[in-house]
């Protein structure tokens, strides 16, 4: 079963530093994974995406890793800002279907204290 | 920045009331979506659409209906409102790939969202 599991659930770290998000999929065959940042009330916004053969994607201070072998990818955010507080979710595309299916993790609720 | 709408963005209503949810994109994109999402839970797809006059029912089954009359539209119906239809409905749209199979990186944006409640 395709699965994308997260954690951890919710986080909550104080402003200016840094934190680490997981993810571990199931997800076959693997296309790509993408992380995407949904501000409460909002749609999801993507962040990084990586495809089997990107190991590590920056954007700003937000910085995907990818181990496509064992299936596990991480989001680690530095010098943390109030705006980060938001949902991280993890999302996984396979390449077996003409529609590209995408399968979505439940999000790391993170909350960023002054 | 995606340029993709959803009205209302808000919407509380009593049970039996039929509504329809509002979707538009303006980039063109062959594809579209709506999932459902309950808070703390991920994105459940709803239905799907590859375009015109196409429309699929996604993996999480749902009493909803959808269409597809023009490209840059996908509207979404219940025709009558419970409860259990509370939820927040996220409308996404991407491009189609060549070959009639999606791009590889397939990206999908999401508009803000519909936040439905169902008295």
């Amino acid at each position: 079963k395709n699965q994308v599991e997260q954690s951890p659930q919710s986080l909550i770290i104080l402003e200016g530093k840094n934190c680490t998000l997981q993810c571990n999929y199931t997800v076959s065959p693997f296309s790509n994974l993408r992380w995407y940042k949904q501000d409460t009330g909002r749609g999801p916004v993507s962040l990084t995406i990586m495809t089997f053969s990107e190991n590590t994607k920056s954007n700003g201070r937000y910085t995907a890793t990818l181990d496509a072998d064992t299936k596990q990818s991480s989001l680690h955010i530095t010098a943390s800002q109030l705006s980060d507080s938001a949902s991280y979710i993890c999302v996984v595309s396979d390449r077996g279907s003409t529609l590209g299916r995408l399968y979505f993790g439940r999000g790391t609720q993170l909350t960023v204290w002054p | 920045e995606a340029d993709i709408y959803q009205t209302p963005r808000y919407l509380v209503i009593g049970t039996g009331k039929k509504i329809t949810l509002e979707c538009s994109q303006t980039m063109g994109h062959d594809k579209m979506y709506w999932y459902q999402q309950d808070p703390g839970m991920e994105l459940h797809l709803i239905h799907y659409s590859y375009g015109v006059n196409s429309t699929e029912k996604g993996d999480l089954s749902s009493e909803s209906t959808v269409s597809r009359i023009r490209t840059e539209h996908f509207p979404l119906t219940l025709e009558s409102a419970r409860p259990s239809h509370t939820s927040q409905y996220l409308c996404a749209s991407s491009e189609a790939g060549t070959s009639g199979r999606s791009s590889s990186y397939n990206e999908q944006f999401f508009g803000p969202g519909t936040r439905l409640t169902v008295l």
